[in-house]
């Protein structure tokens, strides 16, 4: 089961920006959180993670909680072209196997409107 | 990050059926993995597959209905055997680049888009 709550819509207005929260309140040490997004017909594309620290990308940025039970993704500027469904994941990531395993939960459903 | 290139990219098969589905990375990679979408679902993995040995499989997902290959580290095969309507889905296959451990990010092909008539 995914160890991940997101609510499962939510609409953006184009230019501004979107933040896209997450719950992972059983989060443990050495999980990191990744976002990823899936545009419709085609496969998922990566976003950003991060473990503890706030992180920022081309695409995003990444901020987590202190306590690690929850984070935000912004888009800064969204576009009609960022309209996806957005998951939040959390994941092992000290070894091989398993533990690279990724756990999709519902994900966002965001839609960019002019 | 790698081109990662899936064929067929989409097919109508009939029920009975088999149709193997190719994932091609133009890097070689650490680990490869199939992954189903239902229609209207998020991803499941089906199986990691492993260079030189048997896939292996998550729970509900065996070797008899979908048979894996990797005979190297750029190409894997996911077959879906003696298809039936319910196995009409998105099927994915994602990479683990380089070095393959620590905090590395799964990459996705565009996916085939599988319907069982």
């Amino acid at each position: 089961d995914a160890k991940t709550t997101q609510p499962p819509s939510m609409d953006c207005a184009e230019g501004r920006a979107a933040n896209l929260p997450c719950n992972h309140s059983t989060i443990s040490g050495n999980e990191y959180v990744y976002w990823y997004r899936q545009i419709h017909s085609q496969g998922p594309q990566y976003i950003i993670h991060g473990l503890k620290n706030n992180e920022t990308n081309e695409m995003a940025s990444l901020i987590i909680t202190e306590d690690r039970k929850s984070s935000t993704l912004i888009l800064p500027h969204a576009t009609l072209r960022d309209t996806a469904v957005y998951y939040c994941i959390v994941r092992e990531a000290s070894r091989l196997g398993a533990g690279n395993k990724l756990t999709f939960g519902g994900g966002t459903r965001v839609l960019v409107k002019p | 990050s790698a081109v990662i290139s899936q064929k067929p990219s989409r097919d109508i098969c009939q029920r009975g059926t088999s149709l193997t589905i190719q994932c091609q990375v133009d890097s070689q990679v650490t680990m490869m993995f199939w992954y189903r979408q239902q229609p209207g679902q998020s991803l499941t993995l089906i199986a990691t597959a492993n260079q030189g040995s048997e896939a292996t499989y998550e729970s509900g997902f065996v070797i008899d209905k979908f048979p894996i290959s990797r005979p190297n580290l750029t190409f894997s095969t996911l077959t879906v055997s003696n298809m039936s309507p319910e196995d009409s889905s998105i099927y994915l296959c994602s990479v683990l680049l380089p070095p393959g451990v620590g905090n590395q990010p799964q990459h996705f092909g565009d996916g085939t888009r599988l319907s069982i008539l």
